[in-house]
């Protein structure tokens, strides 16, 4: 089961912002709204962040947004800050055989 | 609030049947709402689905790992199991239990390690 392709790492610098970026087929996210994203800090489990492509659940910060294009969706963190560095990771929903996939991951660095 | 426990041994031999349960609190398993499953990560590398089921019993599973992988549910204890067969060094991983929409995992156990060596 191949994984949907992001950057291995994107850095800002406190107060910039950044994209990452998202690959995926007509398969999983051009084909469905199911796109989601999540952080990771390390030695801790994922969070979810984005769901439904462009949905914050409750208490995420509005500075995560969501976006999707074709077979490539994105999150973009805006005034970024140090506690936002961590690894990111997208998924999407791929059919109801495979039912999920996600991203190869990427490490954000705050400079 | 639902929270979601990982357990299980943290060594397995090689060859040998990975056995993992998930107990959920703070909500029913029983929920139409949601599928449950199970997600790993080798140390260093990242997320890997490995399969969902729904509180009816309807399983969905990823095809790499279909045919060594069994999740299960216990409604009356409110958990549901993997099981991950013949083992192999390349399953040494954490390994997350989540809840699960369509959409996302929006809900995460803490992980628990599973070594594979003899």
């Amino acid at each position: 089961q191949s994984a949907l392709t992001q950057p291995a790492s994107v850095s800002g610098s406190p107060g910039q912002s950044i994209t990452i970026s998202c690959t995926g087929t007509t398969s999983d996210v051009a084909d469905y709204n199911y796109v989601s994203w999540y952080q990771q800090h390390p030695g801790k489990a994922p969070k979810l962040m984005i769901y439904d492509v462009t949905v914050r659940p409750s208490g995420v910060s509005n500075r995560f947004s969501g976006s999707k294009s074709g077979s490539t969706a994105s999150l973009t963190i805006s005034g970024l800050q140090a506690d936002d560095e961590a690894e990111y990771y997208c998924s999407s929903y791929r059919g109801s055989s495979t039912l999920h996939v996600f991203g190869t991951g990427t490490k954000v660095t705050v400079l | 609030q639902m929270h979601l426990q990982e357990s299980g041994p943290g060594l397995v031999k090689p060859s040998e049947t990975l056995s993992l349960t998930c107990t959920v609190s703070g909500g029913s398993i029983s929920s139409s709402a949601y599928y449950w499953g199970w997600i790993r990560q080798p140390p260093g590398k990242g997320l890997e689905w490995i399969g969902n089921m729904y509180y009816s019993g309807s399983t969905f599973y990823n095809p790499s790992l279909k045919s060594r992988v069994t999740i299960s549910v216990d409604a009356s204890q409110n958990q549901f199991s993997l099981k991950l067969r013949s083992v192999t060094a390349a399953d040494t991983s954490v390994y997350y239990c989540g809840r699960h929409t369509i959409g996302a995992f929006d809900i995460w156990g803490q992980g628990t390690m599973v070594t594979v060596s003899s």
